[in-house]
């Protein structure tokens, strides 16, 4: 079956330090990848996505992710976080053009000032 | 331009009864998805829609029926409420297969 997969459940950082999220996806064709981040009592908000061409792709507030199609991954970086960084962050990913976007399981990331 | 829109946003129901979870979207977009969301496991799909008079199931669809009679509505409903049934529901739309946007949530408890 089809699953994404996130490395961490619970990241704990401190103000300016580095950011790195590990997604892993199960599928061996094309995919289209997003992040989404969902602040405390908010509903999901689009972080990037990747669809073809470079696979280093920047999106808003200073995250990147980076595909790596030998690996079926697609981690998220940041240089470094800010206290309003607290989230949970999805890893979601499109297998083919199924149209199905399949999520892990969140990864809540927490940003000590 | 109100983009997806939920309602109710916050519903408690009784074991056995019956409700129905309504979204609307405004950007004409043809494919619709149902998710509910519980602590620790991510978002799961439980139905989605590619057009209108088409839906197919998710990864967990069982107790939920739904129906896309217009581009625009696509109502989830739960036949006989469970307690495994609690949850927050969030519906998205999409024009194709990028650029979703998601509802603000529907939090259901059933006890």
């Amino acid at each position: 079956a089809q699953s994404v997969s996130q490395h961490n459940h619970h990241v704990i950082l401190s103000e300016a330090a580095s950011l790195e999220l590990g997604c892993n996806y199960s599928y061996g064709g094309t995919v289209n990848l997003f992040w989404y981040v969902q602040y405390p009592g908010q509903h999901l908000q689009l972080l990037l996505k990747y669809f073809s061409g470079d696979p280093l792709v920047k999106g808003i507030k200073g995250f990147e992710a980076e595909f790596i199609k030998s690996k079926f991954s697609f981690n998220l970086r940041k240089p470094s976080v800010q206290w309003s960084d607290t989230a949970e962050y999805f890893c979601a990913v499109i297998p083919g053009n199924t149209g199905k976007l399949i999520f892990g399981q969140g990864t809540t990331l927490q940003v000590k000032p | 331009n109100a983009g997806v829109t939920q309602t109710p946003k916050f519903r408690i129901l009784k074991i056995g009864q019956s409700m129905t979870l309504q979204c609307a979207q405004d950007m004409n977009h043809n494919y619709m998805y149902w998710y509910r969301q519980d602590p620790g496991m991510g978002l799961k799909l439980i139905y989605y829609s590619v057009g209108a008079g088409i839906t197919d199931k998710g990864e967990v669809p069982n107790g939920y029926n739904v129906s896309r009679s217009t581009t625009e509505d696509f109502p989830l409903r739960l036949e006989l409420a469970a307690p495994s049934q609690t949850s927050v529901y969030f519906c998205a739309s999409s024009p194709l297969t990028n650029g979703y946007t998601f509802g603000s949530g529907t939090r259901l408890t059933v006890v």
